[in-house]
């Protein structure tokens, strides 16, 4: 079994869309959890840490559930430019990051 | 500020040669990540180094080795390279070892 597993898509919506994505962690004793963003053939940006309380950055919500050891993303209003691939992270007891193999999003007009 | 730069960007060695790859960390960050990212795969973790030590490592043969010099600029070494070390060497650098990662463009390496 992954570490981190992803669907991994693609997930194809039409421009003002909403769509959700769900990864899952195997180590409970994950320290921090993050979403980053991938463009083709590009390096992973950090889109945003992720905490138990939830957090909202504009359109983009994520919400961790450490009973389930399940993380998610929201993107509401989705645009053109939101195409990529969305990378679920978790940090490890040891800081290591580990990646799930990413969802991939297209937005169509 | 400067981002964490990586050198060279692309690369093509045949097997069983050496390649060194390079990385300048972010301005005042200490901590520098390396991952190799297959393609269609996420990035896999291979070593990090927390002020000039390695603090970890991950499931890579000792061919892969790595320093970290005073300025916390690093380096990779990957010995007898094979086919299936192909793709793309990711660097990433932090304020600390358990702080958000930011990555370089990455070293696109290509064996023959």
């Amino acid at each position: 079994r992954k570490e981190v597993e992803q669907d991994p898509g693609p997930f194809n919506v039409p421009e003002g869309a909403t769509v959700a994505f769900n990864c899952t962690y195997s180590n409970s004793a994950s320290q921090s959890f993050f979403w980053y963003r991938q463009d083709c053939r590009k390096e992973p940006k950090l889109l945003m840490s992720v905490y138990s309380s939830g957090n909202e950055d504009g359109r983009f919500t994520a919400q961790l559930n450490r009973a389930s050891q399940y993380i998610s993303l929201l993107i509401r209003d989705s645009k053109l430019s939101d195409s990529a691939t969305y990378l679920c992270v978790v940090m490890d007891s040891s800081y290591k990051l580990i990646f799930g193999s990413g969802t991939r999003l297209l937005v169509r007009p | 500020e400067t981002g964490v730069t990586q050198s060279p960007t692309h690369l093509i060695k045949t097997r069983g040669q050496q390649v060194t790859l390079r990385c300048s960390s972010q301005s005042g960050h200490n901590t520098v990540s390396w991952y190799q990212q297959a393609l269609g795969q996420g990035p896999q973790f291979i070593f990090q180094y927390y002020r000039e030590e390695e603090n970890g490592r991950g499931n890579f043969p000792p061919r892969f080795s790595g320093l970290q010099f005073p300025n916390y600029s690093s380096e990779l070494n990957v010995n007898a390279l094979e086919l299936d070390d192909s793709a793309l060497y990711l660097c990433a650098s932090s304020l600390d070892s358990n702080q958000p990662q930011h990555f370089g463009d990455g070293t696109r390496l290509s064996i023959l």
